[in-house]
């Protein structure tokens, strides 16, 4: 079973559309949570840090479920430029926290 | 626009050969981290160094090799290349005591093994 796991999609989806990405993980003991975005033959960036209570950006909201070990995001009135691969990420390490575990990515498309 | 600077962007090499990949830290990071990411998968984990010593490694083989200099910049190393080490190598820095989300990738380098 893979540490990280995620829908690949593709989800192709309307301008305007609402979707919703879910992933969950296997080791309990892992310290942090994130959303990565990636675009075609780019590096992973950021896109927002994951918490318990729930964090909102924008159009994007993300939440976790520590005791399901399980994560989301929901993107509200998509945009063509959403349009990329959205990465689950845990990390495991403590201090400089930089033993990133990703999933294989979700796929998403935005259509007009 | 990360700081974090990857070369060659882009390689080809034939099988059996070696080769260094190298990366240069945001300026004030003292970890780097190297990720490889197979086409279609997410970057995998392959080792992080921190004060010029491997601090943590993933699920790769001793083939796999790596250094840090004390400017903080970084060599990937990889010896007897195979066909499946064709991927993307990504370089991340970050600097040890904050958390994950100030983590930089680099834009990376992709390896053609033939």
């Amino acid at each position: 079973r893979k540490e990280v796991e995620q829908d690949p999609g593709p989800f192709n989806v309307p301008e305007g559309a609402t979707v919703a990405f879910n992933c969950t993980y296997s080791n309990s003991a892992s310290q942090s949570f994130f959303w990565y975005r990636q675009d075609c033959r780019k590096e992973p960036k950021l896109l927002m840090s994951v918490y318990s209570s729930g964090n909102e950006d924008g159009r994007f909201t993300a939440q976790l479920n520590r005791a399901s070990q399980y994560i989301s995001l929901l993107i509200r009135d998509s945009k063509l430029s959403d349009s990329a691969t959205y990465l689950c990420v845990v990390n495991r390490g403590t201090g400089g926290g930089n033993k990133l575990t990703f999933g294989t990515g979700t796929q998403l498309k935005v259509e007009l | 626009e990360t700081g974090v600077t990857q070369s060659p962007t882009h390689l080809i090499k034939t099988r059996g050969q070696q080769v260094t990949l190298r990366c240069s830290s945001q300026s004030g990071h003292n970890t780097v981290s190297w990720y490889q990411q197979a086409l279609g998968q997410g970057p995998q984990f392959i080792f992080q160094y921190y004060r010029e010593e491997e601090n943590g490694r993933g699920n790769f083989p001793p083939r796999f090799s790596g250094l840090q200099f004390p400017n903080y910049s970084s060599e990937l190393n990889v010896n007897a290349l195979e066909l499946d080490d064709s991927a993307l190598y990504l370089c991340a820095s970050s600097l040890v005591g904050t958390s994950g989300n100030t983590i930089y990738f680099g834009e990376g380098s992709w390896l053609t093994v033939v």
